[in-house]
């Protein structure tokens, strides 16, 4: 069973602090994906990952892709409170179909 | 708002009941798939349709099953309840189900089973 643990679990900051959360595996992806999910609400995609050692930036989210593509991580530059929620990271296995394997998942609490 | 709509919203049962989890694509999507996240297991795979075929299976118990009808919407039936089937089931669409394509999620149906 493939297994993606993301570091740390919880994560409450100030808003303009910046912070990095970590998705790791020993199992290579074919790709990874990065999601954003709120309280009642389904995750929304943020970002998808495909090349090892591949970097993506989304305004003030940098998403990295590790060489081995086997882990990834997440950086938020000067956290904002509309950053608050559940981060997840998905490992897409390679093949015909889209089996999303979901990380463990990191919740993140911005305040004033 | 993604599209994807999912009924009902809530659902309280009893154990050894039987549910029906619905789930509407959004337009034009032809893939459908289901997961399961709960506060142990997070966010688990369960199973993928594609145009009304069964595409790929993930840790779907034998108690539950999926179809994916003509008009592309599915349904997620889940028998002999267990309190542990207690759950958020969510379904998300996506047009052809290859990888890397974006996956749409609903909001999700919260099964409670007392």
């Amino acid at each position: 069973t493939q297994l993606l643990e993301q570091s740390p679990q919880f994560l409450s900051i100030q808003e303009g602090e910046n912070l990095t959360v970590y998705c790791n595996s020993s199992s290579v992806f074919s790709s990874l994906q990065w999601y954003r999910q709120e309280p009642g609400e389904g995750p929304v995609l943020l970002v998808t990952v495909v090349t090892g050692g591949e970097v993506k930036k989304l305004k003030r989210l940098t998403f990295q892709f590790g060489d081995a593509r086997k882990d990834s991580s997440l950086h938020i530059t000067a956290a904002q409170p509309g950053d608050t929620g559940l981060y997840l990271c998905a490992g897409d296995s390679a093949g015909t179909a889209s089996k999303l394997t979901f990380g463990t998942g990191t919740r993140l609490q911005v305040t004033l | 708002d993604s599209g994807v709509t999912q009924t009902p919203k809530h659902l309280i049962t009893a154990t050894g009941q039987r549910v029906t989890l619905r789930c509407s694509p959004r337009s034009g999507d032809l893939s459908v798939y289901w997961y399961q996240q709960s506060l142990d297991q997070g966010l688990q795979f369960l199973i993928q349709y594609y145009n009304g075929e069964e595409r790929a299976k993930g840790n779907i118990l034998e108690r539950f099953s999926a179809q994916q009808f003509p008009d592309l919407h599915s349904e997620l039936n889940l028998s002999s309840l267990e309190l542990g089937d207690s759950a958020l089931y969510f379904c998300a669409s996506s047009v052809s189900g290859s990888p890397l394509e974006t996956q749409y999620f609903g909001p999700g149906t919260r099964l409670l089973v007392l």
